[in-house]
């Protein structure tokens, strides 16, 4: 099993630029989720899933899209970038149910710079 | 309103000495706690984590305490090893209609010194 995957590693936009961040899975979880994580901060939520064709607003959702037409795929979309949206995102999964249902498992990141 | 607060941003410790990651948090409906460790460039990776209605749970080197009446939980790393350097988050999920979501704190570095 990959587990998480992400790409890209990095990216830099300018200013108005859009991009979509991939997210994939390959563990059949339920529940995806995106975050975010700025210098000496905690991991932000941005959105969530909990099923394909399902998603819902986390805590920092202004800036962001997403959707999920596959229980493998959750897509971030950033239009319109801007300085504040430079950080590190994670994508994550969690089974939902079962055993470990609440632990969710991150992919490695994207650091995304926007100048 | 941080709801997850991990007041040490750092802690040091000798290799073989007792490491204690500290967490407290605000809101009461908080039903299950979690330990993420992370290392520089990498995602978060599951640790260990505890129900509500325990106090204790255990996984080899690591344990995880939780006092309900205090809103506070702690990590015991013992004995700390060098490969244990790397940040530490606490998280914690919300019971009822919110419970696939998870709060993380700050996060805490533990550096182990050989």
């Amino acid at each position: 099993n990959a587990g998480v995957t992400q790409t890209p590693k990095f990216r830099i936009l300018k200013i108005g630029q859009s991009m979509t961040l991939q997210c994939t899975q390959d563990m059949n979880h339920n529940y995806m989720y995106w975050y975010r994580q700025d210098p000496g901060m905690g991991l932000k939520l941005i959105y969530y899933s909990v099923g394909a064709g399902i998603t819902d607003k986390g805590e920092v959702p202004n800036g962001y899209n997403v959707s999920r037409s596959t229980t493998e795929d959750f897509p971030l979309r950033l239009e319109l970038a801007a300085p504040s949206q430079t950080s590190v995102y994670f994508c994550a999964s969690s089974p939902g149910r079962g055993i470990g249902t609440y632990e969710q498992y991150f992919g490695p990141g994207t650091r995304l710079t926007v100048t | 309103d941080q709801q997850v607060k991990q007041n040490s941003p750092s802690l040091s410790v000798q290799e073989g000495r007792i490491s204690i990651l500290n967490c407290d948090y605000t809101n009461s409906m908080f039903d299950y706690f979690l330990w993420y460790k992370k290392y520089p460039a990498e995602g978060p990776t599951f640790l260990i984590s505890i129900s509500s209605i325990k106090d204790k749970n255990e996984d080899g080197r690591f344990t995880v305490f939780l006092n309900k009446s205090a809103k506070h939980l702690s990590l015991h790393i013992v004995p700390s090893q060098p490969g244990d350097s790397a940040v530490y988050f606490c998280a914690a999920k919300g019971s009822g209609g919110s419970n696939y979501k998870l709060t993380f704190g700050k996060g805490t570095l533990l550096t182990v010194n050989p």
